[in-house]
């Protein structure tokens, strides 16, 4: 059964600094990966996503992620956060043989300080 | 191109009362899906529609929640009689299907339910 782990429910930032978001999934085959970000009283936007090929991603407003096989992780980075970047982020992976259903991580706050 | 549409956006109700939520997929888009978002977690995903056939509905709690999407365009969700846990925001959202992973989200409905 597919799973994904989000670790750090709250993170907080300094606006400039790194931004770093954690991801771990289980799947019993190749998977799909997305990270889709979440502005309040709004639904889910697509940032980037992971099918084939290349393992580093990346994605809009700056966004960017590395698949790692072997770590089995997908987390998301971007080099330099803007306060417009404060929202929800929420990791997922699908499994074709599934009809491409998304199972979501619980999601990250993202507070940026200015 | 017009995104995915949801209504309505918010919707109070007392429990034991009956709901219904609609969605309007983005044209052309045979897949569509409805999550249920409880507030602090990821969405999950409760019934799976391809075209007017219902592809998963694992999880949708068929006692009291029960959805169609006749003609394979719109949709809508109902819950009857509705609980207290069904608190959450309802999301809608699409994909073209086949090779198209991307799942595009509408704003969802917030239901409380006192």
């Amino acid at each position: 059964a597919q799973s994904v782990t989000q670790l750090g429910s709250h993170v907080s930032v300094s606006e400039g600094a790194l931004v770093l978001l954690r991801c771990n999934y289980s799947s019993s085959v190749p998977p799909y990966l997305f990270w889709y970000v979440q502005y309040p009283n709004q639904g889910l936007q697509l940032l980037l996503k992971y099918t084939t090929g290349a393992t580093l991603v990346k994605g809009i407003n700056g966004f960017e992620a590395e698949f790692k096989k072997s770590e089995t992780s997908f987390h998301l980075t971007k080099p330099s956060a803007h306060m417009s970047d404060a929202a929800e982020y929420f990791c997922a992976v699908s499994e074709r043989e599934y009809g491409n259903k998304l199972v979501f991580g619980a999601g990250t706050i993202l507070r940026v300080k200015s | 191109e017009a995104g995915v549409a949801q209504s309505p956006r918010y919707k109070i109700i007392e429990k034991r009362q009956s709901v219904a939520f609609w969605c309007n997929p983005i044209s052309g888009h045979a897949t569509l899906y409805w999550y249920q978002q409880i507030l602090g977690q990821g969405p999950k995903l409760l019934i799976q529609f391809q075209n007017n056939g219902v592809v998963d509905d694992s999880q949708l709690p068929k006692d009291r929640f029960s959805a169609e999407r006749l003609k394979g365009v719109d949709s809508t969700l109902k819950i009857q009689p509705a609980k207290l846990e069904d608190s959450a925001v309802y999301l809608c959202a699409s994909s073209a299907g086949g090779h198209s992973y991307e799942q595009y989200f509408g704003p969802g409905t917030r239901l409380t339910v006192t």
